[in-house]
């Protein structure tokens, strides 16, 4: 049980393009999803948690207007990285945790790689 | 301020012997405390969990992690690695806000 899929798992895109990034619960009902961001060699860092139904909230230093998030049923969330750049470039992984739950269950994650 | 120390960037073991990784970690709260295992290009696996209870825990794959909170201290072990541990092992702390911070992480390398 608590299964979280990421697709796409790989994505390259041309710099000034938008991507959107699924994260999906597959066998259980995710009340808040959270999405990291973990540049090469180094830790993960909490982008934004987001609660279904809500807007998400975002840490200090992300932009939101650049990382929309957007949590609209209790198993699907979506990331959209809009204009990406090359600094863009980096690993989002995924996590949901359901109502009941205080472990975070993390997804395989997604390489974004913005030429 | 909140944070995860993991002191060991990188350490190498002989398949066999065992393991011990450090987590020192700060907190105003009663922390969670996790553990996490990433292979190359992977998501993060839960390998164990302590919210409270016991101070010792069980996880998967034979590790297991004791809490201590004198010490500030979440060290996972394992008597015995096998070469398919090789893998990034993050230590994490959260609490009643859900929030994780995690350490930098200790690339566990092992040799035959």
């Amino acid at each position: 049980g608590a299964v979280v899929s990421q697709h796409p798992s790989r994505v390259i895109c041309k710099s000034g393009t938008s991507v959107k990034i699924e994260c999906r619960s597959l066998d259980f009902q995710a009340t808040t999803m959270f999405w990291y961001r973990q540049f090469p060699k180094q830790s993960l860092m909490l982008m934004a948690t987001s609660n279904e139904g809500s807007k998400a909230t975002y840490e200090q230093g992300v932009e939101k207007d650049k990382f929309l998030i957007n949590h609209a049923s209790l198993t699907l969330s979506t990331l959209t990285v809009t204009s990406a750049h090359p600094e863009d470039s980096s690993f989002y992984i995924c996590s949901a945790k359901g109502v009941w739950e205080d472990t975070q269950y993390f997804g395989p994650g997604t390489r974004l790689t913005v030429l | 301020a909140q944070s995860v120390t993991q002191p060991d960037i990188h350490i190498t073991v002989s398949e066999g012997a065992s393991l011990e990784l450090r987590c020192n970690y700060s907190y105003g709260a009663t922390p969670y405390l996790f553990w996490y295992v990433q292979s190359p290009g992977q998501g993060l696996q839960l390998l164990l969990k302590y919210f409270s209870g016991d101070t010792l825990v069980q996880g998967i794959k034979g590790f297991e992690a004791e809490f201590k909170r004198s010490q500030s201290s979440f060290n996972l072990r394992k008597p015995s690695v096998h070469w398919s541990d090789a893998a990034e092992y993050f230590c994490a702390v959260g609490g009643a806000t859900n929030k994780l911070i995690f350490g930098t992480g200790t690339l566990l390398a092992v040799q035959p």
